[in-house]
């Protein structure tokens, strides 16, 4: 049983630059989170999946951010022009709908921006 | 309002030794769940433990406890007989809506975190 995986592991980019992560969920789990960590802080809450469906974003997904699913399996975000303020750790979980319900985190993606 | 809050941004403790790592929490629906994430160094999440508004009894898993007073709002996580790999960020985090009723929401929300420290 494999759990989450994202890729990158790490992002450096300049300021401007279009980025794009991918997770891949654990397999049999039909919801997909994607989360942002500052340093110094707890993972703050960008969307999250069903299936396909993206059923709840944050404010913090701004016009820049953009998520898909678009098969209900790998998830990809991508932030166009970025700016330094988005330097972050992008974690991504995954859960099967149930009783507990327990999000499984990937590695995460740590960008840096220029 | 915070909806999860760590008050103890580090604590010490030495092998063997158990702790508390405090968690107090704020909503106002009868239905969550409460959870506990250990993040090492190397910044992956990894669950520790669950406990849901409708459960009676604390849960336990492994060295893991978790001390749930729900009329404090409190969800404390105690680790008995501390080991120097347990040296990591520990985060509380609440998902509304749901727990042993089901989830009609998704999201979790976090605390800032406890740096616990284990030393020989």
């Amino acid at each position: 049983d494999t759990g989450v995986s994202q890729d990158p592991r790490h992002k450096i980019t300049k300021r401007g630059q279009n980025v794009t992560f991918r997770c891949d969920p654990i397999s049999e789990h039909n919801r997909l989170y994607w989360y942002r960590q500052t340093l110094g802080q707890g993972p703050e809450f960008l969307t999250y999946f069903q299936n396909e469906a993206q059923l709840e974003k944050s404010r913090l997904l701004s016009d820049r951010f953009s998520a898909e699913r678009p098969k209900g399996s790998f998830s990809t975000l991508e932030i166009q022009r970025t700016e330094q303020g988005d330097s972050a750790m992008y974690l991504c979980a995954s859960s099967a709908t149930g009783l507990k319900e327990t999000q499984y985190f990937g590695p995460g993606t740590r960008l840096l921006v220029l | 309002a915070q909806k999860i809050t760590q008050t103890q941004p580090g604590m010490f403790v030495q092998e063997k030794e158990a702790v508390t790592l405090d968690c107090t929490y704020d909503t106002s629906d009868q239905s969550y769940g409460l959870f506990w994430y250990k993040q090492p160094s190397s910044g992956e999440m990894i669950f520790l433990i669950y406990q849901g508004s409708y459960d009676e009894q604390n849960a336990t898993e492994g060295r893991y406890s978790l001390n749930f007073q729900k009329a404090r709002k409190s969800a404390n996580l105690v680790i008995s007989a501390s080991q120097l790999g347990d040296s990591a960020m520990y985060f509380c985090a609440m998902r509304e809506g749901s727990g042993d009723r089901g989830s009609t929401l998704g999201r979790l929300y976090f605390g800032r975190g406890t740096q616990l420290t284990v030393w020989p």
